[in-house]
Order: C-alpha cells, then sequence, then structure tokens
C-alpha cells in the first residue's frame, strides 16, 4: 500500500543536539511538507519542497533544516538553534502544486520529538 | 495572508447528539481551496472533504455534512448522530489556487469528545 513513513515514532535530544526526523513516501508525490503541531497551536509549516533538490522555509523555518535528494525523502533536521523543538512533527506529501489545483495531503503518522 | 479560524477550542457531546464545527476563513484570492481533516488519539491527519471557491453546494457523506457559505465565509462540518469513535481533533484548512504554490493554513483545531 502507498503511503508516507515516519521516523522514528518518538526521539528524545539533549539539549545542543541535532537529530534528523525521517520521512519517506512511495504514492509518486512530487511535494513534500513537514508541519509542527504544538498544544493549542494547529499545525504550522515549517519547510516544503516542490521537486527534488529544491525546497523553500515556511512560516516557522528558524532553526530547522531539510533536503530533497530523492523523489521519496525529505528528511529534517532539527538544529540545536531551534529553542524549543519539543513537538510532534509531521510529513505529509500531494501531487504537483504546478497546475493551481491544491490538492490534499496525505500525512505520515509523525514524530514526538522530546528535549531532554 | 490566508488565515483560518476554528473558535471551538473543545466540543464535548454525548452519543448520538448532531454537533457542528465550525470554520471561517480569510483570503484574498478568488480561488481557493477549503479542506476538513480529522487526527485521532493515533496522530496522522486523515483527509475528509476538499471543496473548490466555485462550488458552494452543500455535501453529504453518511453521518458527515458540510455547509460552505461564501457570503459569511464558513465551511463548517457536521456529525450526525455523533458516535464515541468521532472523538478526534477536528482541522479546518485553507489554500489558495496559484500554479507552484498552494501550500495548506491551518485552523488551530476542535477538539470533539463524545461520550458514550
Amino acid at each position: 500500500d502507498g503511503g508516507i513513513t515516519q521516523s522514528p515514532k518518538y526521539l528524545f535530544r539533549k539539549e545542543g543536539q541535532n537529530v534528523t526526523l525521517s520521512c519517506e513516501q512511495n504514492l509518486n508525490h512530487d511535494a513534500m511538507y513537514w508541519y509542527r503541531q504544538d498544544p493549542g497551536q494547529g499545525l504550522r509549516l515549517i519547510y516544503y519542497s516542490q521537486i527534488v533538490n529544491d525546497f523553500q522555509k515556511g512560516d516557522i523555518a528558524e532553526g530547522y533544516s531539510v533536503s530533497r535528494e530523492k523523489k521519496e525523502s525529505f528528511p529534517l533536521t532539527v538544529t540545536s538553534a531551534q529553542k524549543n523543538p519539543t513537538a510532534f512533527y509531521l510529513c505529509a506529501s500531494s501531487k504537483s502544486l504546478d497546475t493551481g489545483v491544491a490538492y490534499g495531503y496525505t500525512f505520515g503518522s509523525g514524530t514526538r520529538l522530546t528535549v531532554v | 495572508a490566508q488565515k483560518v479560524t476554528q473558535a471551538q477550542t473543545e466540543i464535548s457531546v454525548v452519543e448520538k447528539e448532531d454537533v457542528t464545527l465550525d470554520c471561517v476563513y480569510e483570503t484574498r484570492d478568488t480561488t481557493y481551496y477549503l479542506f476538513w481533516y480529522k487526527q485521532p488519539p493515533s496522530g496522522e491527519l486523515v483527509f475528509l472533504i476538499r471543496r473548490n471557491s466555485f462550488d458552494e453546494q452543500n455535501e453529504i457523506s453518511g453521518r458527515y455534512s458540510w455547509n460552505f457559505q461564501k457570503s459569511t465565509s464558513s465551511f463548517n462540518f457536521t456529525i450526525t448522530a455523533s458516535q464515541v469513535v468521532d472523538s478526534a481533533v477536528y482541522f479546518c484548512a485553507l489554500s489558495e489556487a496559484r500554479p507552484g504554490y498552494s501550500t495548506l493554513t491551518f485552523g488551530k483545531g476542535t477538539m470533539l469528545l463524545v461520550s458514550p
């Protein structure tokens, strides 16, 4: 079955460490996204990518970095510069953004990151 | 800039009651898309519906129905005869339909608790 796989499900980070969250999709979707979810805050866009080797900052990109070397993969690195990284992180994908049609997103099951 | 407001933070109902979740949006575009997603306790967001700005017909899918009114910029979601399995956080989202750029902006969500 096609879908999005996020790993790990739970991640613990020490202060000052960088950690990388994995996101893989086999839906042949062109676009991929990272959202952060905090209690009572809804989902906020961190980064998104429309094609391989290209990505754009979202609303809260500071302290995060991404790469898109393969169509199927869009890993997110939470750097030590992110002051409050404890949150639930959701990866999503959708069909191409180039048509002017907004397609629904398919979401992964999320990674819960906690700073210890 | 686009914005989605879900004024109801939490709603509690007893099984078999009808419940309406409100969604109000802001956008300057004439062409846009509205979405509803369900987030059960497992964390993964599940797509429920997509509606474009030119289609104001109400839609019904089983116990779910959606009321889209451009005059009031609202896209409300009603669950008829609620069930315990409907307990989840529900998100309304908006996307402008421009080629090459159509990320989703989410509301903060409404937590629905259905008790037996």
